[in-house]
């Protein structure tokens, strides 16, 4: 079964430290994954696609299929990267599978 | 200004009182979605639809129904709702499955 997993709900981390968001996937196929981000009273919206490689933001992804996962990094947080995060999967059967998501702090 | 919206934006409702939400973009988009989001499980897909006239579901579709007449809009139609699909609701469009989606600003429902 396809299912995307982000196992900490809640990071925090201190201004100016590196953050490493996990995500791990479950797909037999050939992934297309993202990255989508809700800042607060805002909607979702997309950070970064695998397929692209671009870094947004100061964020990378890379996709490594032999770990199945597709953790999210930055190496300097700022307090304007809090919010929620969201891995999610776009699988061959027309379907969008979303992780738990993980709501990240970055203390000032 | 290229947009997806959902109205309405808040509903309070009781069990069993048939309700509508509507949903519509302007970015001439063939791919659209329905999740519902609940706290600690993320967002999850209600039902899709990958062109006008196709709709199939996703993996919590039990209670919901949806249609696709037109390519701007795709209602979600609770036809009885019940107080666990109290949630927090979006629609969302793309190009296609493999593109960014963009999303509405959310419909919270609570039905008692």
């Amino acid at each position: 079964a396809q299912r995307v997993t982000q196992p900490e709900k809640l990071l925090s981390v201190f201004k100016g430290a590196p953050v490493e968001l996990k995500c791990n996937y479950s797909y037999s196929g050939s992934p297309e994954l993202f990255w989508y981000v809700q800042y607060s009273r805002q909607r979702l919206q997309l950070l970064l696609r695998h397929i692209s490689r671009e870094s947004i933001k100061g964020f990378t992804a890379d996709l490594n299929k032999g770990e199945t996962s597709f953790h999210l990094k930055k190496p300097f947080a700022q307090e304007e990267d809090s919010a929620m995060y969201y891995c999610a999967l776009a699988t061959s059967y027309d379907k969008v599978i979303f992780g738990p998501g993980t709501s990240l702090s970055v203390i000032p | 200004e290229a947009q997806v919206t959902q109205n309405p934006r808040y509903l309070i409702t009781v069990t069993g009182k048939k309700l509508t939400v509507t949903c519509s973009q302007n970015m001439n988009h063939e791919y659209m979605s329905w999740y519902r989001q609940d706290p600690g499980l993320g967002l999850r897909q209600i039902y899709y639809s990958m062109n006008v006239e196709v709709t199939d579901k996703g993996d919590v579709p039990e209670g919901y129904k949806v249609s696709r007449k037109e390519k701007r809009n795709f209602p979600l139609i609770l036809e009885s709702p019940s107080p666990n699909q109290t949630s927090l609701y979006f629609c969302a469009s793309s190009l296609s499955l493999f593109y960014e989606q963009y999303f509405g600003p959310g419909t919270r429902l609570t039905v008692t």
